[in-house]
């Protein structure tokens, strides 16, 4: 089944604990991306990837971190997370960066910083 | 970044009543994107246009594109309590098309 794989689905820490969220698709995607949703905000690109090694900052940055080894893979970290990162957050990918393709997400990582 | 305009933002109605949504934008756009969202899960992609003008149907479900490609409707007929869910517009920005922007949505209720 083509899909997009976040784990984990739910995740309590602590404030300045380093973690990492995974996400893995299976499409042979190149393009990949990282949002969070809040309330009232709606869904605000963090980073995304055009290929392998290829990333760039999103419209909310700070404060996290995204690597493309593998094409199939785009971590999210967070190196010292603190409470205003607590979101819902989703990855997402699509064949390319053009106008045509649209997402497939995954199911979403709700973090919860304390 | 090019801003985009959901209403209404919240959206309570009947089974079986019609309704309409709509996504708007002072910019032009090459195309937009239509997603539903179920609580607690990822959106899933509806629909992608293109055309100005364009119409695109989906069972109960009609999507338009303005004809100056700056605005979106989605209409849907005889709504049904699985309709419920929150709907949100997205674009490719222009210059490049690498980033994505989604509007805020429309949260749609459709009481049985």
């Amino acid at each position: 089944e083509a899909q997009v794989t976040q784990n984990p689905r739910y995740l309590i820490t602590v404030t300045g604990k380093k973690l990492t969220v995974t996400c893995s698709q299976n499409m042979n995607h190149e393009y990949m991306s990282w949002y969070r949703q809040d309330p009232g905000l709606g869904l605000r690109q963090i980073y995304y990837s055009m290929n392998v090694e290829v990333t760039d900052k999103g419209d909310v940055p700070e404060g996290y971190k995204v690597s493309r080894k593998e094409k199939r893979n785009f971590p999210l970290i967070l190196e010292s997370p603190s409470p205003n990162q607590t979101s819902l957050y989703f990855c997402a990918s699509s064949l390319r960066a053009v106008p045509n393709y649209g997402y497939t997400f995954g199911s979403g990582t709700r973090l919860t910083v304390v | 970044t090019q801003l985009l305009e959901q209403s209404p933002q919240f959206l309570s109605i009947q089974e079986g009543e019609n309704l309409t949504v709509y996504c708007n934008s002072s910019s032009v756009f090459s195309s937009l994107q239509w997603y539903r969202q179920e609580p607690g899960e990822g959106p899933v992609l509806l629909v992608t246009v293109v055309t100005g003008g364009e119409v695109k149907k989906l069972k109960r479900l009609t999507f338009q594109f303005g004809d100056a490609r700056k605005d979106s409707s989605l209409h849907i007929t005889a709504a049904q309590p699985g309709d419920t869910g929150l709907y949100l517009c997205a674009v490719r920005n222009s210059g490049g098309y690498q980033k994505v922007t989604f509007g805020i949505g429309t949260k749609l209720q459709v009481i049985p």
